[in-house]
C-alpha cells in the first residue's frame, strides 16, 4: 500500500462547483502539504500543517482551503473552481526537516 | 541552474552514458538535500539525500555532490538507462526547525537508447 494516498485520481468539474481532494498517509508524520504542478514548472506550495491544530498558508493560497481531520488525514478544496486551477496536486508528508514522501498525484480539470 | 520561461531546462543524453543534474540552492542555511526523480504522471520519488557535514554520496548509480561554497549540488547517474528518463527536481531543508523544503524547478533527462 502507498504511503500516501490521494483521491480521486482524476476529476473533471464545472467552473464554480466546489470540489475536494482528500489525502491520507500512514507514515505516521505530524507535517502534511499540498502541492500544486503545472505543466513544466515545479512544485507550488499551497498549504502547509506541521500539526492537527495548525494550519499554514503557502505561496498560492488563493481560492484553496484545507482541512487536518487527524494526523493521518488532509483535504483541499477549491471552493468554487476555475479554468486556471486546472492542474495536478500533490499531497505529501515528513517528519521533522526530513524526506517529503508524495502521494501519486490528482488530476484535476476545470471546465 | 534554472531558466526563465515554461519550459524546463532539459538534459538529453545516449544510453550507457553517464548523466549530471545541476541544482543551484538558494539558503545558505540548508542543512539537508534531496533529489527526486518524477515520472510522467506519477509523484515525486525519493532518490538519493545528503547532509551539509558530507559532501558526496553514493548510491546504486547515483551520486550526489554538494558544494555548499558556491551553494550548489550535483547529481550523477551512472551508465544512465531509458528507465532513467525523468524530471528530476533538488530540494532544500533546514533539519530541526520550522522551515519549509524548497524544491527546485526541474530537468527534464531524456535518454536515446
Amino acid at each position: 500500500d502507498a504511503d500516501v494516498t490521494q483521491t480521486p485520481r482524476n476529476r473533471i468539474t464545472k467552473t464554480g462547483k466546489r470540489i475536494m481532494l482528500e489525502c491520507s498517509q500512514t507514515k505516521g508524520h505530524d507535517r502534511m502539504y499540498w502541492y500544486r504542478q503545472d505543466p513544466g514548472l515545479g512544485l507550488r506550495l499551497i498549504y502547509y500543517s506541521f500539526d492537527v491544530k495548525d494550519i499554514n498558508k503557502g505561496e498560492i493560497s488563493d481560492g484553496y482551503s484545507v482541512s487536518r481531520q487527524a494526523q493521518a488525514k488532509f483535504s483541499l478544496s477549491l471552493e468554487s473552481a476555475i479554468p486556471n486551477q486546472t492542474a495536478l496536486y500533490f499531497c505529501a508528508t515528513s517528519d521533522l526537516g526530513d524526506t517529503i514522501y508524495f502521494g501519486e498525484g490528482s488530476w484535476l480539470t476545470v471546465v | 541552474g534554472e531558466s526563465v520561461g515554461l519550459h524546463l531546462p532539459t538534459l538529453s543524453v545516449q544510453e550507457g552514458d553517464n548523466s549530471i543534474i545541476n541544482c543551484a540552492y538558494s539558503n545558505s542555511a540548508s542543512d539537508y538535500f534531496i533529489w527526486y526523480k518524477q515520472e510522467s504522471g506519477k509523484g515525486p520519488q525519493f532518490i538519493i539525500d545528503i547532509r551539509s557535514n558530507m559532501d558526496k554520496r553514493q548510491g546504486q548509480r547515483v551520486t550526489v555532490l554538494l558544494n555548499k561554497t558556491v551553494k550548489h549540488l550535483s547529481l550523477q547517474i551512472a551508465a544512465t538507462q531509458p528507465g532513467d528518463s525523468a524530471v528530476y527536481f533538488c530540494a532544500e531543508n533546514i533539519a530541526g526547525g520550522s522551515y519549509i523544503p524548497t524544491f527546485g524547478r526541474g530537468t527534464s533527462l531524456i535518454v536515446h537508447p
